[in-house]
């Protein structure tokens, strides 16, 4: 069963808040990655996990935080977004940490920053 | 010029028709292709992977990789209107560290009654 279930599906936040995003995989995969994605755009990279360790930060702004608390689970932390930041929030993962292999996404996290 | 190039559309086809999907990239070190499906405000859903050049079918989808001239394509055979989407192709290179995917742009597909 290839899923990823991401939480929640929606989110509306003001600038000032603190939210996370959650994302699960019961799959094995020991790689795990946020993705964020603009309307009629391509998936942009943010973050990747290796083994529980980040081994990928594509420049992103501190106001994002990752964590990888198990081989399972991947959150994001949210704190003082800007609107610009509203976009489909995608988590994935993969069987394999050395750029082989394909990507299963969740559904995504649809935030909305106001 | 994109690493990834790829048609954006729309591509309106009618019902039944043969579909027929392309990319072409710059990169001669891309070693594993995908191809995504995405429905509006959902995430993209895998369909097709592909290691190096030669054909992968898949019901009615068919995935042709050729890297001699750096294009990949997907073919969907007696397309439904459930087909309509965007279709993404991604490509990625053994790194040793971890799994960064290239994207194209994206072409969405409306497929027509």
């Amino acid at each position: 069963d290839t899923e990823v279930t991401q939480t929640p599906k929606h989110l509306v936040m003001g600038m000032t808040n603190k939210k996370s995003l959650k994302c699960e995989q019961h799959m094995g995969h020991r790689a795990m990655y946020w993705y964020k994605q603009k309307a009629k755009k391509p998936p942009e990279l943010m973050f990747v996990y290796s083994y529980e360790k980040l081994s990928i930060n594509e420049s992103v702004p501190s106001r994002f935080s990752p964590e990888c608390p198990n081989s399972s689970l991947l959150n994001l932390h949210l704190h003082a977004l800007q609107p610009e930041d509203s976009a489909l929030y995608l988590c994935a993962s993969s069987a394999w940490t050395s750029g082989a292999g394909e990507l299963f996404f969740g559904e995504g996290s649809r935030l909305t920053v106001l | 010029q994109k690493e990834v190039e790829q048609d954006p559309g729309p591509l309106s086809v009618p019902e039944g028709a043969i579909v027929s999907l392309n990319c072409t990239y710059s990169n001669s070190a891309f070693q594993y292709f995908m191809w995504y499906r995405q429905y509006s405000r959902k995430g993209p859903e895998l369909l097709m992977y592909t290691y190096s050049s030669g054909n992968k079918e898949d019901g009615r989808f068919t995935a042709q990789v050729d890297k001699s001239s750096k294009y990949i394509s997907l073919f969907i055979r007696d397309s439904q209107p459930s087909d309509s989407a965007t279709y993404l192709c991604a490509m990625s290179r053994n790194t040793g560290t971890a799994s960064k995917l290239t994207f194209g742009t994206g072409t969405r597909l409306q497929v027509t009654l």
